[in-house]
């Protein structure tokens, strides 16, 4: 079974230009959440998707934004890029069948801001 | 306040001897889940061990248990026997609202220990 698969792996912007993440959960899976991880923040959660709608949403501005699509893959897109997004994008997909339902993350997608 | 503490920022170890990583929480939430998820340089997060909060024992997963304190609200994880390839950043995480309906599926991590086997 493939696990959680996320393009780009490495992506470089400048300041203004806007950016879409990527993010194929493992088959099956309808629950997808994303994560920023950076040196100074740890990693915070975004957002989280289940059957195409945002059911959580964390303390981001409205620069970051997201989608579902009828297969569970999920898109991430930050606008008006700043210094600060530079960070890795984690997406995690889960089962959702219990409390105890383990996310599977992916390797990420590191995101440098020029 | 925050909810996940991980109060060793390194911890080293030598090869083939155990090691605890500690981590405490907070919650009013009587209703929780306790992960530990493993991160190598590669980036991703690996999933180690969860621990639900009306859990009776500790749970156990390999050579990972889990030292649940309920009381002293802390989840400490327990490496047996390491190997080289555990080294990595290691995270605890807490997921409220577990018997909520499934509404929240946000974890909250702490911020992370950096664990470094040597041979």
């Amino acid at each position: 079974k493939a696990g959680v698969t996320q393009t780009p792996r490495y992506l470089i912007k400048t300041r203004g230009q806007q950016v879409t993440l990527s993010c194929s959960p493992i088959s099956g899976h309808r629950s997808v959440s994303w994560y920023q991880q950076t040196p100074g923040q740890g990693l915070q959660f975004l957002f989280e998707y289940f059957s195409e709608t945002q059911r959580n949403k964390g303390n981001f501005p409205g620069r970051f934004s997201g989608r579902q699509f009828s297969n569970s893959r999920s898109e991430m897109n930050v606008s008006t890029l700043e210094l600060g997004d530079s960070a890795l994008y984690l997406c995690a997909s889960s089962s959702f069948r219990g409390p105890n339902e383990k996310l599977f993350f992916g390797s990420g997608t590191q995101l440098s801001v020029l | 306040a925050q909810k996940i503490t991980q109060t060793q920022p390194g911890m080293f170890v030598q090869e083939k001897e155990a090691v605890t990583l500690d981590c405490t929480y907070d919650t009013s939430d009587p209703s929780y889940g306790l992960f530990w998820y493993k991160q190598p340089s590669s980036g991703e997060m690996i999933f180690l061990i969860y621990q639900g909060s009306y859990d009776q024992q500790n749970a156990t997963e390999g050579r990972y248990s889990l030292n649940f304190q309920k009381a002293r609200k802390s989840a400490n994880l327990v490496i047996s026997a390491s190997q080289l390839g555990d080294s990595a950043m290691y995270f605890c995480a807490m997921r409220e609202g577990v018997n909520s309906g499934g509404s929240n599926y946000k974890l909250t991590f702490g911020k992370g220990t950096l664990l470094t086997v040597n041979p």
